[in-house]
């Protein structure tokens, strides 16, 4: 069965520093990845996804997200953090069809 | 173009009750799914449907139903509410054929809290 682990459950971090979510997945044939954005009280926003070809993928915000099939992993990056990035993160992987399934989340924090 | 939305956006709801929750995809999306949110067990997947057709199902009780109508509007219910029911419940429009190339769009979720 295919499952997602995000290892970090609370990432606190400068405003300006670079940031880097992991992203772990479990899946048996080539996956479909996705990176969300959940603000409080807000539904989840599609910040990027991979389904194949340049395994570095550009996404909205900023963001930039790296597959590694090797690794099985496909972690979210951004150079400089925004005070506005404080939300939490959910790394997700797919069939050709749904369902998604979502690791558990990772919160980030941003500091002045 | 608009996006997904749903209501109502909050609810208040006591054991033993039903509920029904309603989405509008984005307009000329044919797939709806269902999620559970919940601090325990974060987002699970509820069922999806397309074309008025349920065509996936996630590990839930037969408590939690849904159809989707002839224009792709979609409606979840859950009967005999428990505590554990309390949850964001959230909506999830894809394109024409469905598939994961057919990006998921999510609404703003409804909050359902069970006394």
């Amino acid at each position: 069965a295919q499952s997602v682990t995000q290892p970090d459950i609370h990432i606190t971090v400068s405003e300006g520093a670079s940031l880097e979510l992991r992203c772990n997945y479990s899946y048996g044939a080539t996956p479909y990845l996705f990176w969300y954005v959940q603000s409080p009280g807000q539904g989840l926003q599609l910040l990027l996804k991979y389904f194949s070809g340049d395994t570095l993928v550009q996404g909205i915000k900023g963001f930039e997200a790296e597959f590694k099939r090797s690794q099985s992993s496909f972690n979210l990056r951004k150079p400089s953090v925004h005070w506005s990035d404080a939300a939490e993160y959910f790394c997700a992987v797919g069939p050709l069809y749904t369902p998604l399934v979502f690791g558990k989340g990772t919160r980030l924090s941003v500091i002045a | 173009k608009a996006g997904v939305t749903q209501t109502p956006r909050y609810l208040i709801k006591t054991r033993g009750q039903q509920v029904t929750l309603s989405c509008s995809p984005i307009s000329g999306h044919r797939s709806v799914s269902w999620y559970q949110q919940t601090p325990g067990q974060g987002l699970q997947f509820l069922f999806e449907y397309f074309s008025e057709t349920q065509r996936n199902k996630g590990n839930f009780p037969g408590r939690f139903s849904g159809r989707q109508f002839s224009n792709s509007r979609s409606e979840m219910n859950v009967s005999t509410l428990e505590l554990g029911d309390s949850a964001l419940y959230l909506c999830a429009s894809s394109g024409l054929a469905g598939g994961a190339e057919d990006t998921q769009y999510f609404g703003p979720g409804t909050r359902l809290t069970v006394l």
